[in-house]
Parts: C-alpha cells; sequence; structure tokens
C-alpha cells in the first residue's frame, strides 16, 4: 500500500536561507506526488505536482522538487526563505486506482528574521 | 474561474441543530470532495463524488450526509453533531480522470457546542 512520509514535523530556517522539506513514499506503481502548503485558517494550496516526464518540477512562489525513484524521494526544496513561507507543507500521493489521496503528516515551517 | 468556494467561512451550532455547507467551482471538475480537518493535522477524506455518483464513504458517521445536486454543487448536511465535530471541513475539486492534482476551498470552521 502507498504511504508518505515527511521527515521533521518542524523545520525553522533564517530568512534567505535553504528550504528543505522532506518527503519519502513507498509505492509499488509509479506515484503521482504533489506538495501543498496551507497558511494559517485557510485552505490548502497546491505548490507542485508529479506525475510523469521531467523529474525536477517547479512550482509557485519559487519551490521545487526532484522526484528521485531509487530514493523513493519526492522532497521540497527554494533556494532563499522569505518570511511568507511560514506555513505547514504537506506532501500526498494517490493510494492506487482511486480517488484517494495519502497524506503525509505536515510539517511545519518557521521563517526567522 | 479556477477557485472553489465554500459558504459559511464560520459555523457555530448546538448539538441538536440541522445546518449545511455548501462548496461550489465552476472549473468543470466531475469529482468534488469532502474533508475533515484538525489543528495541525492532515485533512482526513470523508466523501468523494465522481459524476454526481457517491463513490467514497470512509465510514463516517450518518449525522453527515452529502449532496452532489449537480457536477458544480456539493452540500454537506449536518445534523445531531458532537463537540468532537468540530473542525475545519474543506471541500476540494479535481478534474474527472484520475490520480489529478485537487484543489481546495477556504473551508469551513465548524464549532459544535
Amino acid at each position: 500500500a502507498q504511504s508518505v512520509t515527511q521527515l521533521g514535523s518542524h523545520v525553522s530556517v533564517s530568512e534567505g536561507a535553504l528550504v528543505l522539506l522532506r518527503c519519502n513514499y513507498s509505492s509499488s506503481v509509479p506515484p503521482y506526488l504533489f506538495w501543498y502548503v496551507q497558511y494559517p485558517n485557510q485552505g490548502l494550496q497546491l505548490l507542485l505536482k508529479y506525475t510523469t516526464g521531467a523529474t525536477l518540477v517547479k512550482g509557485i512562489n519559487g519551490f521545487e522538487a526532484e522526484f528521485k525513484k531509487s530514493e523513493t524521494s519526492f522532497h521540497l526544496t527554494k533556494p532563499s526563505a522569505h518570511m511568507s513561507d511560514a506555513a505547514e507543507y504537506f506532501c500526498a500521493t494517490y493510494a492506487g486506482n482511486n480517488r484517494k489521496l495519502i497524506w503525509g503528516l505536515g510539517t511545519s515551517l518557521a521563517v526567522n528574521p | 474561474d479556477t477557485e472553489v468556494t465554500q459558504t459559511p467561512k464560520h459555523l457555530v451550532m448546538g448539538m441538536t441543530n440541522k445546518k449545511s455547507l455548501k462548496c461550489e467551482q465552476h472549473m468543470g471538475h466531475r469529482a468534488m470532495y469532502w474533508y475533515k480537518q484538525k489543528a495541525k493535522k492532515p485533512p482526513e477524506l470523508m466523501f468523494v463524488y465522481s459524476y454526481e455518483k457517491l463513490s467514497i464513504n470512509e465510514s463516517v458517521p450518518s449525522r453527515f450526509s452529502p449532496e452532489c445536486p449537480n457536477s458544480s454543487l456539493l452540500n454537506l448536511h449536518l445534523h445531531a453533531l458532537q463537540p468532537e465535530d468540530s473542525a475545519l471541513y474543506l471541500c476540494a475539486s479535481s478534474q474527472g480522470t484520475l490520480h489529478n492534482e485537487q484543489f481546495f476551498g477556504p473551508g469551513t470552521r465548524l464549532t459544535v457546542l
């Protein structure tokens, strides 16, 4: 069965520093992978997705993620953190041949001035 | 129009009340979802409608009753809720084919007294 693990429930970076949020998946078939961001008291916003093709995926707000099949990873990065990036980040994949997303537990990103 | 809208934004209800949450999208999506989310947790899938038919019910208590009047609208009828049902209720939609990204609304913050 598919699963998603996000390493680090809390990540703290300084403004201008590299952001790295980790996501590992387990899947017996090529996965469909997503990163979502949730700002306080808001819904979830899609940052980027991997379906097929190019393994380096660029998303909104300067974020990107690289699909690495050999490492079963889909880590999210941003070269330079902004204060506005402080939020909860979720990695997700589909459970199988249906519409159910499997979610990681989330990583709370804090950005310090 | 790339938005999913939800009304109301906030709802406070007693355990004997009946209320409804509403969700609307005009992206031509044929799948719509209800999620429940507790603070700092990933969203929990409740129901999925696919082409206006209920396709997934995640063993949700009968005090929650979904309805999909047409392909653009999704309702969640609430009756005799418990305080532990207090949460953020999120609606999402996606294209008709499987494994597409889900677009989320801003949510309804529900408090059950």
